[in-house]
């Protein structure tokens, strides 16, 4: 069975840009949580969506948006980067929502905002 | 000030031998405590998941402990290998909305 993608894996955008970042869950997973990983803050809790609805939302500002399609693959949104975007975007699927079940995580996106 | 606190934040082992991680956490109760294990470039991969009850939970060479009257889990790695040399993550699961809290993780580098 073919583990959780991600792409890209590598992005460099510019301050003030907006960027998209596409997840596709394991096969029969329904569940798509969404994390930032810095060498600063360590992994920080975005959102988690299941059956096309945002299930729980970490404490991010409002430019960070998420949503998840009928497939059960998910795309993530950042709108007006800043350079403290910059990090390592991971994406990770389970069969169901809440953290009671197994989660895999793709090998993420690294973005560069310059 | 972060809910989990891990320890020590990296450490340097030879080949073969044990070494044990902590973890210190300040909220309770909770769903699940889980140990991830990173390596360099690629996403978390889980190790260990135990719920409140339990006292201890194996994967292969690494196991992992949990005493909630102290509030400390540990992951002990036994008879390490090249292939330990990673990041290991501490994660706190609460209820009743599954809000997640992340320990920064301990480097641990296995030297030959």
């Amino acid at each position: 069975k073919a583990g959780v993608t991600q792409t890209p894996r590598y992005l460099i955008k510019t301050r003030g840009q907006q960027v998209t970042l596409s997840c596709s869950p394991i096969s029969g997973h329904r569940s798509v949580s969404w994390y930032q990983q810095t060498p600063g803050q360590g992994l920080q809790f975005l959102f988690e969506y299941f059956s096309e609805t945002q299930r729980n939302k970490g404490n991010f500002p409002g430019r960070f948006s998420g949503r998840q399609f009928s497939n059960s693959r998910s795309e993530m949104n950042v709108s007006t980067l800043e350079l403290g975007d910059s990090a390592l975007y991971l994406c990770a699927s389970s069969l169901a929502a809440g953290t009671t079940y197994e989660q895999y995580f793709g090998p993420g996106t690294r973005l560069t905002v310059t | 000030k972060n809910q989990v606190e891990q320890s020590p934040q990296s450490l340097i082992i030879l080949e073969g031998k044990n070494c044990t991680l902590q973890c210190n956490y300040t909220v309770s109760p909770f769903s699940n405590l889980r140990w991830y294990k990173q390596d360099t470039g690629r996403g978390p991969v889980s190790l260990t998941i135990m719920t409140f009850s339990e006292n201890t939970k194996s994967n292969g060479r690494y196991t992992a402990t949990l005493d909630a009257d102290t509030k400390q889990s540990s992951l002990h790695i036994t008879a390490s290998q090249l292939s330990d040399s990673a990041s290991y993550i501490c994660v706190v699961t609460l209820p009743p909305r599954y809000k997640l809290s992340f320990g920064a993780g301990t480097t641990v580098t296995v030297r030959a």
